[in-house]
């Protein structure tokens, strides 16, 4: 089956600082990928919808700028948490689209946990 | 805006015991996805039925939609121990995005 990888899986960091998390698909492409965030014992809330080579589209309430997405391969999009505080941690989960064939089925990386100090 | 509500919430049960879980929602869909997540990982994907579907098996899953309901179940049958997962079911409206459920926190009993 898809794989998709994100880097890195964990990370802590001090208030203020940006962190980038990439997401991959190693063995196909995916002209779209998507960003979920998850709290604890909570549901995957959907962030933004990133298509390559084209601007991000971001869910009511999520805010472009502090959550910069990239997705400039095929392969590769990445998201930027800037400046960020104790309230963005979180998990977050990045998934994959095929773009060929029958596109319904997600495939999801095994999320990235960040702890903000 | 999560759409799918999945019932129960927890459900602890034996092993070899058969597991029920429901999801509805709200909206008109293409399909429905059901999920699993172990502990701290991401989501696996375990089947998908289409609107115009009824029933889907596969291996001890089972899966039944009522679009004139608008809800969905999730049967495993003969659990075991590696089923203790949070489950979720994930619904597509046709914009390329997801809606997930709550989740159902499955415990399988030794």
């Amino acid at each position: 089956g898809a794989v998709v990888s994100q880097h890195p899986s964990r990370v802590i960091c001090k208030s203020g600082t940006s962190v980038k998390i990439e997401c991959r698909s190693l063995d196909f492409q995916a002209t779209t990928m998507f960003w979920y965030r998850q709290f604890p014992k909570q549901s995957l809330m959907l962030m933004a919808t990133s298509n390559e080579g084209s601007k991000a589209t971001y869910e009511q309430g999520v805010e472009k700028d502090k959550f910069l997405i990239n997705h400039a391969s095929l392969t590769l999009s990445t998201l930027t948490v800037t400046s960020a505080h104790p309230e963005d941690s979180s998990f977050y989960i990045c998934s994959a689209r095929t773009s060929g064939g029958y596109q319904e089925t997600q495939y999801f990386g095994p999320g990235t946990r960040l702890l903000v100090l | 805006s999560q759409q799918g509500e999945e019932d129960p919430q927890a459900l602890s049960i034996q092993e070899g015991e058969n597991a029920t879980m429901n999801c509805s929602y709200k909206t008109s869909i293409n399909n429905l996805q059901w999920y699993r997540q172990n502990s701290g990982r991401g989501l696996v994907h375990l089947i998908l039925i289409r609107s115009n579907e009824r029933e889907k098996h596969s291996g001890r899953l089972r899966v039944t939609l009522d679009t004139s309901k608008k809800s969905s179940s999730l049967l495993i049958t003969a659990s075991r121990a590696a089923d203790t997962a949070s489950y979720f079911c994930a619904t597509d409206g046709g914009a390329q995005k997801l809606v997930f459920g709550q989740g159902t926190r499955l415990t399988i009993n030794p």
